[in-house]
């Protein structure tokens, strides 16, 4: 079993819809979880991070934690075609510093 | 100011030879770390530094890989006696601290192909 396990898609949504983003992580120790997006050929760049059970909201984005189901979401609103990325689900656990990465999901947004 | 630079931006080299790939963090910067992306995988954890000491290297793969950041500032990744298996794009990272809450921002890559 992977430490963090993503559906590699593609996710397809039409343009002004709500596309949802799931990871689950095996890690029961983890703590610290973030989603970062990547454009194809480009580095990772941060979206959201979420440290406690809950949600949190930044603009068109909500990341979701659910610490009991192991579970993260990303929710992002109004999607537009230029949200089309690979979103990849990360996790750091206590001790350890390191980003233990999930595959991605792909997300394309039909315009 | 200026985010995580990478060099070189591409590097093909042979089977059997020794390549450097250089990172430069963000200026304040404490905490450096290397990850490697293989095509449709998420970058996967190489080595990170704490000022100038490697303070998790758990995840090199072998003993051809070994990085260093002698003055706590830019580091440097070496492989040597590269193999196929190496290609990859190589990811470096800084944090201001080494906290795990902290904010990791990536360099734009270097893209290993071993021929």
């Amino acid at each position: 079993q992977k430490e963090v396990e993503q559906n590699s898609g593609p996710l397809s949504v039409p343009e002004g819809a709500i596309a949802s983003l799931n990871c689950t992580y095996s890690d029961r120790g983890s703590q610290s979880f973030f989603w970062y997006r990547q454009y194809s050929g480009k580095s990772p760049e941060l979206i959201m991070s979420i440290y406690s059970n809950g949600d949190k909201e930044d603009g068109r984005f909500t990341a979701q934690l659910n610490k009991a189901s192991q579970y993260v979401s990303l929710l992002i609103r109004d999607s537009q075609p230029s949200d089309s990325a690979t979103y990849l689900c990360a996790v750091t656990r206590e001790g350890r510093r390191a980003l233990t990465f999930g595959s991605g999901t792909r997300l394309q947004v039909q315009p | 100011g200026a985010g995580v630079s990478q060099t070189p931006s591409n590097k093909v080299t042979e089977k059997g030879k020794y390549v450097e790939l250089r990172c430069d963090p963000i200026s304040g910067h404490t905490a450096l770390y290397w990850y490697r992306q293989s095509l449709g995988q998420g970058p996967e954890f190489l080595i990170y530094f704490q000022g100038t000491g490697a303070a998790d290297d758990s995840g090199l793969p072998n003993d051809r890989f070994f990085a260093v950041r002698p003055e706590g500032s830019v580091s440097t990744l070496k492989i040597q006696r590269t193999e196929r298996g190496d290609s990859a794009v190589y990811l470096c990272a800084s944090s201001l601290s080494g906290n795990g809450a902290d904010t990791q921002y990536f360099g734009p890559g270097t893209r290993l192909t071993v021929l």
